[in-house]
C-alpha cells in the first residue's frame, strides 16, 4: 500500500519554466521532508516541514505542508538545468512502533532542458 | 564529515551465494535503516533498528537479515540472494527532534543476482 501518493512521476521542462510536485496521503504525519536524489548517489535532505500550513523556501523552492498535515507541495521557480534529479517526499509519524519510520512517495523524475 | 557509508558500490552474484553488505554512520544517530528502490516505487523500507540489538521488520523483509551489534554498524545479510532481489539498496541514519526525523543515506549498493 503506498501511503504517499507523488504526481506527476515525470516532468520535463525547459530552462525558466516553474513547476510543482505534489505528495499527498489520505494519512496524517507529524512531518514531512522533500529529499533530492542525483543518479548514483543517495538522497539528500532538501527541507522539513513540521507545521500544518507552514511555507519554506529555499532560494527558488518554495515548500508547503498542508493545514491538515496530510499533502506537501514543492514549487521551483525559474527552473535550471542544474535542477534535474530525482524528488522524494517522505513523512514520518511520532510515536508507537512507527516511531522514526519515514514513508516514501514513489518519486518525481525533473528534467530541465536547457 | 558527517557521512553513512556502505560497501560495496556495486555487486554482482549468483543465485543463493549468502552475500553482506555493510553500513556505518558516524553521526551517533540510534536509528537506522535499510531501504531498496526500484522504478515506479520509491524507496520500501526493508528492516529498520531503533538502537543497539533493537530491530524489527520494515514493508519488504522478506530474504533479508539484519544485526546491530554496535550504534555505528548496520549490514545487511542476504542469505539466499534470489534475483527479484536485484535492486538499489540504500542504508539510512536518522536524527530525531521532536516531531521531527531526518534521515542521511549512503551512496547506494547496486545489486544485480543472476
Amino acid at each position: 500500500t503506498q501511503l504517499l501518493e507523488q504526481s506527476p512521476q515525470f516532468l520535463s521542462i525547459q530552462e525558466g519554466e516553474n513547476l510543482t510536485v505534489y505528495c499527498n496521503s489520505s494519512s496524517v504525519f507529524s512531518s514531512l521532508q522533500w529529499y533530492r536524489q542525483e543518479p548514483g548517489e543517495g538522497p539528500v535532505l532538501l527541507v522539513t516541514v513540521v507545521t500544518g500550513g507552514e511555507v519554506k523556501k529555499l532560494k527558488r523552492l518554495t515548500f508547503q505542508f498542508g493545514d491538515a498535515r496530510k499533502d506537501s507541495s514543492l514549487h521551483i521557480t525559474a527552473a535550471q538545468p542544474g535542477d534535474t534529479g530525482l524528488y522524494l517526499c517522505a513523512g514520518a509519524r511520532a510515536g508507537g512502533t512507527s516511531y522514526g519510520k519515514l514513508t516514501f512517495g514513489q518519486g518525481t523524475i525533473l528534467t530541465v532542458h536547457p | 564529515e558527517a557521512q553513512v557509508t556502505q560497501n560495496p558500490r556495486y555487486l554482482i552474484t549468483v543465485t543463493g551465494k549468502k552475500l553482506t553488505v555493510t553500513c556505518s554512520q558516524n553521526m551517533n544517530h540510534e536509528y537506522m535503516s535499510w531501504y531498496r528502490q526500484d522504478p515506479g516505487l520509491g524507496l520500501r523500507q526493508i528492516y529498520y533498528s531503533m538502537n543497539v540489538e533493537v530491530t524489527d521488520k520494515g514493508d519488504v523483509p522478506e530474504g533479508y537479515k539484519v544485526s546491530r551489534k554496535e550504534k555505528r554498524n548496520f549490514p545487511l545479510i542476504l542469505e539466499s540472494p534470489s534475483p527479484n532481489q536485484t535492486s538499489l539498496y540504500f542504508c539510512a541514519s536518522s536524527r530525531h527532534t521532536g516531531m521531527n526525523t531526518e534521515a542521511f543515506f549512503g551512496q547506494g549498493t547496486r545489486l544485480t543476482v543472476v
